[in-house]
């Protein structure tokens, strides 16, 4: 069974600053891989999905890394703002199963 | 109206009541959720739905019933619940391709449950 960890749970950082999310997951066979944001007491809003033949996909300030091999996704966040504070939650579907989540990294941006 | 959008946002009943959770979603999607998120503890699959037909379930309890009238529209009906069912309840949808694959999913805003 799949099993998604996210680390560090929470993160608070200044505004300005690049950072990273960091997502581990146990079975390298996956199928994609997706970012959410999730604004306390609101849905999740999807950032960026990897399938399994990317190593990465970018939207804007965000840039997401794949490495199958390593069971590793990281969320590059840069030049972070007090916009960017939510909770980021990354989930894989490993092949021929639904989407895992993770707990999530709750993140905070001072201005 | 674009997207998931899931009524009402926010629900207090009972533990004797019946009421219902709707979804629908806007995008022309052939997959429809239920998820469950609960205090510090990830997302919870309850229910799945390709075409209408439901595809899975994740052993949930009787008192939460289903229901897909069509591939845009999902309920959730709920009976005789207990307090510690009161959670954030997210409905999404995808485009599943063809062969057990799944598609990038999209959540709505989510019904706030809170059984007394």
């Amino acid at each position: 069974k799949q099993e998604v960890t996210q680390i560090p749970a929470a993160l608070s950082v200044p505004e300005g600053e690049n950072l990273v999310l960091n997502c581990s997951f146990t079975d390298s066979a996956i199928y994609n891989l997706q970012w959410f944001r999730q604004d306390p007491g609101k849905g999740l809003t999807s950032l960026l999905l990897i399938q399994s033949s990317q190593r990465e996909q970018t939207s804007g300030r965000l840039n997401a890394s794949l490495d199958k091999s390593s069971g590793r996704s990281t969320l590059y966040i840069a030049a972070s703002q007090p916009g960017d504070s939510a909770t980021y939650l990354c989930a894989s579907a490993a092949s021929g199963s639904r989407l895992t989540f993770g707990e999530g990294t709750q993140l905070t941006v001072n201005p | 109206e674009t997207g998931v959008t899931q009524t009402p946002r926010h629900l207090v009943m009972g533990m004797t009541n019946k009421k219902s959770l709707k979804c629908e979603q806007h995008l022309g999607h052939n997959a429809m959720y239920w998820y469950k998120q609960s205090a510090k503890k990830p997302l919870e699959l309850m229910f799945v739905y390709n075409f209408k037909e439901q595809t899975e379930n994740n052993s949930v309890p009787s008192r939460f019933s289903p229901e897909c009238p069509n591939s845009s529209h999902l309920f959730l009906h709920l009976h005789t619940l207990q307090p510690e069912d009161s959670a954030l309840y997210l409905c999404a949808s995808s485009q599943d391709p063809s062969g057990g694959a799944v598609g990038e999913l999209f959540f709505g805003e989510g019904s706030r449950l809170t059984v007394l």
